[in-house]
């Protein structure tokens, strides 16, 4: 079956530097998602990502971090300048455009910001 | 807005007992999906189940059960005869349909951390 993939599984940084965090979605899909879950604590939406552009972003999702879709197969999520705070699990989700609610998620990509 | 509520945080039993965790949820639309993800100590998002609104049959897979009921906004997940391996914080989840748009973020609940005891 085919599946979400993220790159690297885990990511250790310092703070004040830029990460990229890589997501290979499934190849039909349209939508696409980022999540993030600090340690023992809940999955929560960061953004959505449809046409080339950001359809809606969470109070989360400030200027530090961005989205891309640099060719027809990545989906990346940037961080500017970590702070300690990002430290998480991210996930990546994408959702094909018969079925836009069942979103597909990948392993995700343990960021540790030192 | 979308709610989840998971009111068990934490839950322990014996190996072999069944334990059901509890799901409640808000949603002003009347077409929405329900999901539980099971996140083993790896961390990874297992997706167990999908549901949507229109469905409220149970349903059985193995040693799980889901119970769907939309006039208490609950959808209850059971583990028959639990087993170690079924260890694990435990996600219920709800997105809603919206109209057009295609994007719907979906909510999670704060997860039930179920460890099954040898």
């Amino acid at each position: 079956e085919p599946e979400v993939t993220q790159t690297p599984s885990h990511q250790v940084t310092q703070m004040g530097q830029e990460v990229i965090l890589r997501c290979v979605p499934i190849s039909n899909h349209l939508y696409f998602y980022w999540y993030r879950q600090i340690l023992g604590q809940k999955v929560e939406f960061l953004v959505s990502f449809y046409n080339n552009e950001i359809s809606e972003k969470s109070e989360i999702f400030d200027d530090q971090f961005s989205v891309e879709r640099p060719d027809g197969s990545n989906f990346t999520l940037k961080i500017r300048s970590t702070k300690l705070e990002d430290s998480a699990m991210y996930f990546c989700a994408s959702s094909p455009l018969v079925a836009k609610n069942i979103q597909y998620f990948g392993a995700g990509t343990r960021l540790s910001v030192l | 807005a979308q709610k989840v509520t998971q009111a068990q945080t934490e839950i322990s039993v014996v190996e072999k007992e069944d334990v059901t965790l509890d799901c409640v949820y808000e949603t002003r639309d009347t077409t929405y999906y329900l999901f539980w993800y099971k996140q083993p100590p790896s961390g990874e998002l297992v997706f167990l189940i999908r549901r949507n609104s229109f469905d409220e049959q149970n349903e059985i897979s193995g040693r799980y059960s889901w119970n769907f009921q939309k006039s208490t906004s609950s959808f209850n997940f059971t583990i028959t005869a639990s087993q170690v391996v079924d260890s694990a914080v435990y996600f219920c989840a709800l997105s809603e349909a919206g109209y057009g748009g295609g994007y719907q973020k979906v909510t999670f609940g704060i997860g039930t951390k179920l460890q099954v005891i040898p």
